[in-house]
Protein backbone atom coordinates (compact mmCIF):
# COMPACT_ATOMS: atom_id res chain seq x y z
CA UNK A 1 0.00 0.00 0.00
CA UNK A 2 1.25 3.29 -0.42
CA UNK A 3 2.03 4.80 2.43
CA UNK A 4 2.92 8.36 0.93
CA UNK A 5 0.48 9.99 -1.39
CA UNK A 6 1.97 12.62 -3.53
CA UNK A 7 -0.06 14.89 -5.85
CA UNK A 8 -0.28 16.38 -8.20
CA UNK A 9 2.39 14.01 -10.56
CA UNK A 10 2.94 16.77 -12.58
CA UNK A 11 2.67 20.52 -12.75
CA UNK A 12 3.28 23.79 -15.66
CA UNK A 13 3.45 26.89 -13.29
CA UNK A 14 4.17 30.20 -14.59
CA UNK A 15 7.96 31.45 -14.16
CA UNK A 16 7.43 33.75 -11.07
CA UNK A 17 4.41 32.01 -9.81
CA UNK A 18 3.55 29.39 -6.71
CA UNK A 19 4.63 26.02 -6.87
CA UNK A 20 2.48 23.84 -4.33
CA UNK A 21 2.91 20.22 -4.59
CA UNK A 22 1.28 17.96 -1.42
CA UNK A 23 1.35 15.07 0.42
CA UNK A 24 -0.67 12.74 2.83
CA UNK A 25 0.58 9.95 4.75
CA UNK A 26 -0.79 7.39 7.32
CA UNK A 27 1.66 5.95 9.64
CA UNK A 28 1.61 8.03 12.63
CA UNK A 29 4.74 6.82 13.57
CA UNK A 30 6.80 9.20 10.88
CA UNK A 31 8.45 11.65 12.67
CA UNK A 32 10.71 13.41 9.88
CA UNK A 33 9.67 14.77 6.74
CA UNK A 34 12.02 15.24 3.77
CA UNK A 35 11.86 16.88 0.30
CA UNK A 36 14.38 15.32 -2.25
CA UNK A 37 14.91 17.22 -5.62
CA UNK A 38 15.69 15.27 -8.78
CA UNK A 39 17.03 17.25 -12.23
CA UNK A 40 17.10 14.55 -15.58
CA UNK A 41 19.97 12.46 -14.97
CA UNK A 42 21.00 12.96 -11.46
CA UNK A 43 20.30 11.31 -8.36
CA UNK A 44 17.25 12.70 -5.76
CA UNK A 45 18.78 15.05 -3.38
CA UNK A 46 17.79 16.71 -0.11
CA UNK A 47 16.60 19.92 -0.46
CA UNK A 48 14.31 20.69 2.66
CA UNK A 49 12.85 19.07 5.89
CA UNK A 50 10.77 19.28 8.14
CA UNK A 51 9.75 17.52 11.86
CA UNK A 52 6.37 17.08 13.30
CA UNK A 53 6.62 20.00 16.21
CA UNK A 54 6.77 22.53 14.20
CA UNK A 55 3.99 23.61 11.21
CA UNK A 56 6.15 25.51 8.70
CA UNK A 57 9.73 25.99 7.92
CA UNK A 58 11.11 28.09 5.27
CA UNK A 59 14.57 27.71 3.48
CA UNK A 60 14.88 30.72 0.76
CA UNK A 61 12.41 30.30 -1.50
CA UNK A 62 11.37 26.72 -0.65
CA UNK A 63 9.04 26.28 1.92
CA UNK A 64 6.85 22.86 4.06
CA UNK A 65 3.46 23.36 6.02
CA UNK A 66 2.94 20.95 7.86
CA UNK A 67 -0.29 20.06 9.20
CA UNK A 68 -0.05 16.72 12.11
CA UNK A 69 -3.74 16.46 12.59
CA UNK A 70 -4.77 16.19 9.03
CA UNK A 71 -1.38 14.03 8.33
CA UNK A 72 -0.75 16.29 5.41
CA UNK A 73 2.38 18.16 4.57
CA UNK A 74 3.21 20.14 1.16
CA UNK A 75 6.03 22.09 -0.67
CA UNK A 76 5.53 25.75 -1.83
CA UNK A 77 8.00 26.98 -3.90
CA UNK A 78 7.79 31.03 -4.10
CA UNK A 79 9.18 33.09 -7.53
CA UNK A 80 9.16 29.75 -9.41
CA UNK A 81 12.03 29.77 -11.95
CA UNK A 82 12.94 27.42 -14.79
CA UNK A 83 15.56 26.09 -12.99
CA UNK A 84 12.87 24.84 -10.56
CA UNK A 85 12.24 22.77 -13.41
CA UNK A 86 13.02 19.08 -11.77
CA UNK A 87 10.83 16.25 -10.23
CA UNK A 88 10.27 16.27 -6.38
CA UNK A 89 9.90 13.76 -4.10
CA UNK A 90 8.52 14.05 -0.43
CA UNK A 91 9.04 11.16 1.71
CA UNK A 92 8.85 10.39 5.70
CA UNK A 93 10.50 8.63 7.70
CA UNK A 94 10.34 6.61 11.65
CA UNK A 95 13.08 7.15 14.05
CA UNK A 96 15.12 4.01 14.57
CA UNK A 97 17.83 4.85 16.36
CA UNK A 98 20.03 6.20 13.33
CA UNK A 99 18.67 3.01 10.76
CA UNK A 100 15.61 5.23 9.63
CA UNK A 101 14.60 4.07 5.71
CA UNK A 102 13.09 6.69 3.56
CA UNK A 103 9.34 5.80 2.16
CA UNK A 104 8.79 8.37 -1.07
CA UNK A 105 5.82 9.53 -2.29
CA UNK A 106 4.97 8.58 -6.17
CA UNK A 107 6.92 12.15 -7.36
CA UNK A 108 6.07 15.41 -8.94
CA UNK A 109 7.44 16.57 -12.07
CA UNK A 110 7.43 20.38 -11.86
CA UNK A 111 7.86 22.46 -15.58
CA UNK A 112 8.33 26.15 -15.13
CA UNK A 113 7.52 27.87 -18.33
CA UNK A 114 8.72 31.53 -19.31
CA UNK B 1 31.60 15.95 -1.22
CA UNK B 2 29.64 13.12 -0.40
CA UNK B 3 29.93 10.94 -3.46
CA UNK B 4 28.07 7.64 -4.39
CA UNK B 5 29.09 5.78 -7.80
CA UNK B 6 27.44 3.30 -9.52
CA UNK B 7 28.92 1.25 -11.79
CA UNK B 8 26.88 1.80 -15.22
CA UNK B 9 24.48 4.58 -15.91
CA UNK B 10 22.84 2.17 -18.71
CA UNK B 11 22.76 -1.73 -19.01
CA UNK B 12 20.68 -3.74 -21.73
CA UNK B 13 20.57 -7.63 -20.33
CA UNK B 14 18.73 -10.78 -21.93
CA UNK B 15 15.90 -11.99 -20.12
CA UNK B 16 17.20 -14.70 -17.82
CA UNK B 17 20.56 -13.89 -17.62
CA UNK B 18 22.37 -12.82 -13.47
CA UNK B 19 22.67 -8.92 -13.12
CA UNK B 20 25.20 -7.24 -10.90
CA UNK B 21 24.41 -3.57 -9.97
CA UNK B 22 27.40 -2.37 -8.26
CA UNK B 23 27.05 0.48 -5.61
CA UNK B 24 30.39 2.23 -3.77
CA UNK B 25 30.28 4.99 -1.56
CA UNK B 26 33.24 7.35 -0.48
CA UNK B 27 32.27 8.67 3.29
CA UNK B 28 32.70 5.99 5.13
CA UNK B 29 28.61 5.96 5.77
CA UNK B 30 27.03 3.08 7.37
CA UNK B 31 23.64 2.57 5.51
CA UNK B 32 23.02 1.27 1.94
CA UNK B 33 20.17 1.54 0.00
CA UNK B 34 19.05 -0.06 -3.22
CA UNK B 35 15.69 1.75 -4.73
CA UNK B 36 13.92 1.25 -8.21
CA UNK B 37 12.33 4.45 -9.58
CA UNK B 38 9.18 3.90 -11.80
CA UNK B 39 7.06 6.80 -13.31
CA UNK B 40 3.78 6.94 -11.25
CA UNK B 41 5.28 4.90 -8.37
CA UNK B 42 8.48 6.65 -7.37
CA UNK B 43 10.89 5.44 -5.67
CA UNK B 44 10.50 2.11 -3.85
CA UNK B 45 12.87 0.10 -1.98
CA UNK B 46 14.03 -3.26 -2.70
CA UNK B 47 16.55 -4.02 0.36
CA UNK B 48 18.48 -2.14 2.47
CA UNK B 49 21.62 -3.24 5.07
CA UNK B 50 23.38 -1.19 8.44
CA UNK B 51 26.22 -2.81 8.21
CA UNK B 52 28.32 -5.32 6.77
CA UNK B 53 27.26 -8.49 5.48
CA UNK B 54 23.84 -7.84 7.38
CA UNK B 55 20.46 -7.30 4.44
CA UNK B 56 17.18 -6.32 4.73
CA UNK B 57 13.76 -6.45 2.53
CA UNK B 58 12.39 -3.68 1.62
CA UNK B 59 8.84 -3.15 0.15
CA UNK B 60 9.58 -5.27 -3.22
CA UNK B 61 12.16 -7.80 -2.85
CA UNK B 62 10.95 -10.36 -5.15
CA UNK B 63 13.37 -11.50 -7.47
CA UNK B 64 16.57 -9.32 -6.44
CA UNK B 65 19.17 -10.12 -3.84
CA UNK B 66 22.25 -8.08 -2.56
CA UNK B 67 25.53 -8.39 -0.96
CA UNK B 68 27.70 -6.33 1.29
CA UNK B 69 31.01 -7.67 1.70
CA UNK B 70 32.68 -4.47 2.43
CA UNK B 71 31.19 -1.33 4.13
CA UNK B 72 31.59 0.62 1.12
CA UNK B 73 30.02 -1.41 -1.64
CA UNK B 74 26.64 -2.95 -1.77
CA UNK B 75 25.96 -4.88 -4.25
CA UNK B 76 22.29 -5.61 -6.40
CA UNK B 77 21.97 -8.43 -7.89
CA UNK B 78 18.79 -9.86 -10.19
CA UNK B 79 19.15 -13.69 -9.85
CA UNK B 80 16.86 -14.29 -13.84
CA UNK B 81 16.11 -10.69 -15.27
CA UNK B 82 12.81 -10.47 -16.63
CA UNK B 83 11.15 -7.83 -18.67
CA UNK B 84 9.07 -6.32 -15.38
CA UNK B 85 12.50 -5.25 -13.82
CA UNK B 86 13.09 -2.78 -16.57
CA UNK B 87 13.50 -0.07 -14.42
CA UNK B 88 16.15 3.18 -13.31
CA UNK B 89 18.05 1.56 -10.48
CA UNK B 90 19.18 4.18 -7.61
CA UNK B 91 21.70 3.32 -4.86
CA UNK B 92 21.91 5.21 -1.72
CA UNK B 93 23.95 6.14 1.83
CA UNK B 94 23.28 7.66 5.08
CA UNK B 95 25.36 8.06 8.06
CA UNK B 96 24.34 6.16 11.00
CA UNK B 97 23.19 7.40 14.64
CA UNK B 98 22.88 11.18 12.71
CA UNK B 99 19.54 12.42 12.83
CA UNK B 100 17.84 13.65 10.58
CA UNK B 101 18.82 10.77 8.03
CA UNK B 102 19.91 12.19 4.92
CA UNK B 103 20.35 9.85 2.20
CA UNK B 104 22.63 10.73 -0.33
CA UNK B 105 22.02 9.12 -4.05
CA UNK B 106 23.99 7.60 -7.16
CA UNK B 107 23.10 8.76 -9.86
CA UNK B 108 21.17 5.50 -11.26
CA UNK B 109 21.68 2.74 -13.42
CA UNK B 110 18.70 2.82 -16.24
CA UNK B 111 18.33 -1.29 -17.07
CA UNK B 112 16.39 -2.47 -19.50
CA UNK B 113 16.05 -6.42 -20.12
CA UNK B 114 14.98 -7.28 -23.56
Amino acid sequence: QQQVKQSPQSLIVQKGGISIINCAYENTAFDYFPWYQQFPGKGPALLIAIRPDVSEKKEGRFTISFNKSAKQFSLHIMDSQPGDSATYFCAASESNFGNEKLTFGTGTRLTIIP
Amino acid sequence: DVKVTQSSRYLVKRTGEKVFLECVQDMDHENMFWYRQDPGLGLRLIYFSYDVKMKEKGDIPEGYSVSREKKERFSLILESASTNQTSMYLCASSRQRIAPVEAFFGQGTRLTVV
